[in-house]
């Protein structure tokens, strides 16, 4: 079973541009969730998407945003990318939200903002 | 904000030593999971303890979980250099479908 797919694995943008990251999950899961993880802040929750909704979001701006397609693959988009923004993106999906599922993380996308 | 917070940020052990981590958390859970990631790549799961357990085993790792002290440990024992990584333990709340909340993680080194 394929794992969950992160794509690009690097990016390098410049201030003000915009970016949008791509996440497969595993074939069946509905659930996508998206982290950012920095050296300072941690893990940071984004969002969560099941069966194309978003259930939660976490406490970033609104230059974030995402979405979840019928197929479950999900894309995270960050307007006016600023300095700050870089950082290792993580998608991670599970079979259902909150519970007992187990969340299975993709390689990442880091992004560095210059 | 950080729901869990692991002891020590780091640590650096020999090889065959134990190595032993320690989370604590600040509201009531559900369930406890640990992963591991390696150098800036996925996290891995490690294993899930649920609220009404107290000790968890699998391989080389033992979990366990005190929710009167909100904290838990992870254990591994006989470290191997492969089990260099970051560890975290993430705590999904007990009003459920929340999001799991992640710890900053240790730092774990094992010198072969």
């Amino acid at each position: 079973k394929a794992g969950v797919t992160q794509t690009p694995r690097y990016l390098i943008k410049t201030r003000g541009q915009q970016v949008t990251l791509s996440c497969s999950p595993i074939s069946g899961h509905r659930s996508v969730s998206w982290y950012q993880q920095t050296p300072g802040q941690g893990l940071q929750f984004l969002f969560e998407y099941f069966s194309e909704t978003q259930r939660n979001k976490g406490n970033f701006p609104g230059r974030f945003s995402g979405r979840q397609f019928s197929n479950s693959r999900s894309e995270m988009n960050v307007s006016t990318l600023e300095l700050g923004d870089s950082a290792l993106y993580l998608c991670a999906s599970s079979q259902s939200t909150g519970g007992l599922a187990e969340a299975f993380f993709g390689q990442g996308t880091r992004l560095t903002v210059v | 904000s950080q729901q869990g917070e692991e002891d020590p940020q780091a640590l650096s052990i020999q090889e065959g030593e134990n190595a032993t981590m320690n989370c604590s958390y600040k509201t009531s859970i559900n369930n406890l999971q640990w992963y591991r990631q390696n150098s800036g790549r996925g996290l891995v799961h490690l294993i899930l303890i649920r609220s009404n357990e107290r000790e968890k085993h699998s391989g080389r790792l033992r979990v366990t979980l005190d929710t009167s002290k909100k904290s838990s440990s992870l254990l591994i024992t006989a470290s191997r250099a492969a089990d260099t990584a970051s560890y975290f333990c993430a705590t999904e709340s007990f009003s459920g479908n929340t999001p799991l909340v992640f710890g900053k993680g240790t730092r774990l080194s094992v010198i072969a």
